[in-house]
């Protein structure tokens, strides 16, 4: 199992660019959920899934949006980047929810200029 | 709002124990975490603790929570080099993604 993968690892964009963040799990969990970690903050959850075809915001949502058309992959996308969003942005899945154990991905470092 | 706070360093001895500490704000927490975070890589979850529990005792990691004060701390033995590392203390609500909250994290250096 590659357990959960992100892709780009890095990348650059410009103020008003477009992204979409890719994450996909092989685990067949049931959960997953977008985090953005700040410079010497701890994680702070922007949107999660409890399944295929259901999200849910999370304390961040702002200026991003997901989706969860199959269990492997939930996608973050961000419509206009502003420099606020400048964060490493982490991916993780369960397969239950609260108290269960969390499989995180590497992450992807995301600079807006 | 909620809120989760830690002290941002702590340095041990290689051999001697880590205590961690924490304090939260929400008294309905459901599910109190540890997670630790090397350099460069996504968080893994240590231990978590069910609010109705005082202690919970996994190998060298040791958790106590004091609910009265919401004080969480978990304590590590023998520390180890292979320790240093952050670690995130975090509380949820019962169900996933229901008032879940990070504290900044604790940076502990273990010296040889």
């Amino acid at each position: 199992n590659a357990g959960v993968t992100q892709t780009p690892k890095f990348r650059i964009l410009k103020i008003g660019q477009s992204m979409t963040l890719q994450c996909t799990q092989d685990m067949n969990h049931n959960y997953m959920y977008w985090y953005r970690q700040d410079p010497g903050m701890g994680l702070k959850l922007i949107y999660y899934s409890v399944g295929a075809g259901i999200t849910d915001k999370g304390e961040v949502p702002n200026g991003y949006n997901v989706s969860r058309s199959t269990t492997e992959d939930f996608p973050l996308r961000l419509e206009l980047a502003a420099p606020s969003q400048t964060s490493v942005y982490f991916c993780a899945s369960s397969y239950g929810g609260a108290g269960e154990t969390q499989y995180f991905g590497p992450g992807t470092r995301l600079l807006v200029l | 709002g909620e809120d989760v706070e830690q002290s941002l360093f702590l340095s041990v001895r290689e051999g001697d124990s880590s205590v961690i500490n924490c304090t939260y704000t929400d008294s309905s927490s459901t599910y109190l975490y540890w997670y630790k975070q090397e350099p460069g890589a996504g968080l893994q979850l240590l231990t978590y603790i069910f609010s109705n529990m005082d202690m919970k005792q996994d190998q060298r990691l040791t958790v106590l929570l004091n609910k009265k004060d919401k004080h969480l701390s978990l304590r590590i033995a023998d520390t180890q080099t292979g320790d240093s590392a952050i670690y995130f203390c975090a509380e949820s609500g019962p169900i996933y993604g229901q008032n879940f909250v990070f504290g900044p994290g604790t940076r502990l250096s273990v010296l040889p």
